[in-house]
């Protein structure tokens, strides 16, 4: 069975900061990694995924996120945060691509961007 | 495009009574998926549907049911329900599933259980 350990519950940070949050997941298998985002009262947004090639993947607001196969972790980074990056981040694994497809969630990091 | 939308999006329910949710996905999207998801277990993914069929199912007792309709529109069903069901429920939906598509997730509906 796959499962996904997000280290931090909770990280406070400044405006501008450099964060990193953490995620390393078990999977006896090859592996799809994704990153979620939610918003306070919203469903969850993909931030970024990784299938297949490059072991960096990168979002289209400055997340970026590398994938590590000998230490298991997919750690979500950003060299500077605003104030809007606050919310909850998800990381998420599934080790199939065929009919048994489901994705299996870390219990989640809040990420508080302070002024 | 309009989003996957969720109704109702909150629920006040009785332990013992049985509830009914509704999720409408994208439109075009085939596949629609449930989570679960609590302060204490996190999200749990609960069943998804693929073209009117059962496609995949978590680890959740016989109460928790689902099904989609023709026109991809899905519902899940709780009977019995317990205090330990209160959560936000998520429905995310996919042109058909798998990695490869994006899923796309509704605001949710939140059910309390008293």
């Amino acid at each position: 069975a796959q499962s996904v350990t997000q280290l931090d519950s909770q990280v406070p940070v400044f405006e501008e900061a450099p964060v990193e949050l953490r995620c390393n997941y078990s999977s006896s298998v090859s592996v799809y990694l994704f990153w979620y985002v939610q918003y306070p009262n919203q469903g969850l947004q993909l931030l970024l995924k990784y299938l297949s090639g490059s072991t960096l993947v990168e979002s289209i607001n400055g997340f970026e996120a590398e994938f590590n196969k000998s230490q298991t972790s997919f750690h979500l980074r950003k060299p500077s945060v605003h104030i809007s990056d606050t919310a909850e981040y998800f990381c998420a694994v599934s080790d199939s691509g065929g009919s048994n497809y489901k994705l299996t969630f870390g219990k989640g990091t809040l990420l508080t961007v302070n002024p | 495009k309009a989003g996957v939308t969720q109704t109702p999006r909150y629920l006040i329910k009785t332990r013992g009574q049985q509830v009914t949710l509704s999720c409408s996905p994208i439109s075009g999207h085939r596949s629609v998926s449930w989570y679960q998801q609590t302060p204490g277990q996190g999200l749990q993914f609960l069943f998804e549907y693929f073209s009117e069929t059962q496609r995949n199912k978590g680890n959740f007792p016989g109460r928790f049911s689902g099904r989609q309709f023709s026109n991809s529109r899905s519902e899940m069903n709780v009977s019995t329900l317990e205090l330990g069901d209160s959560a936000l429920y998520l429905c995310a939906s996919s042109f058909s599933g798998g990695p490869f598509y994006e899923q796309y997730f509704g605001p949710g509906t939140r059910l309390t259980v008293t």
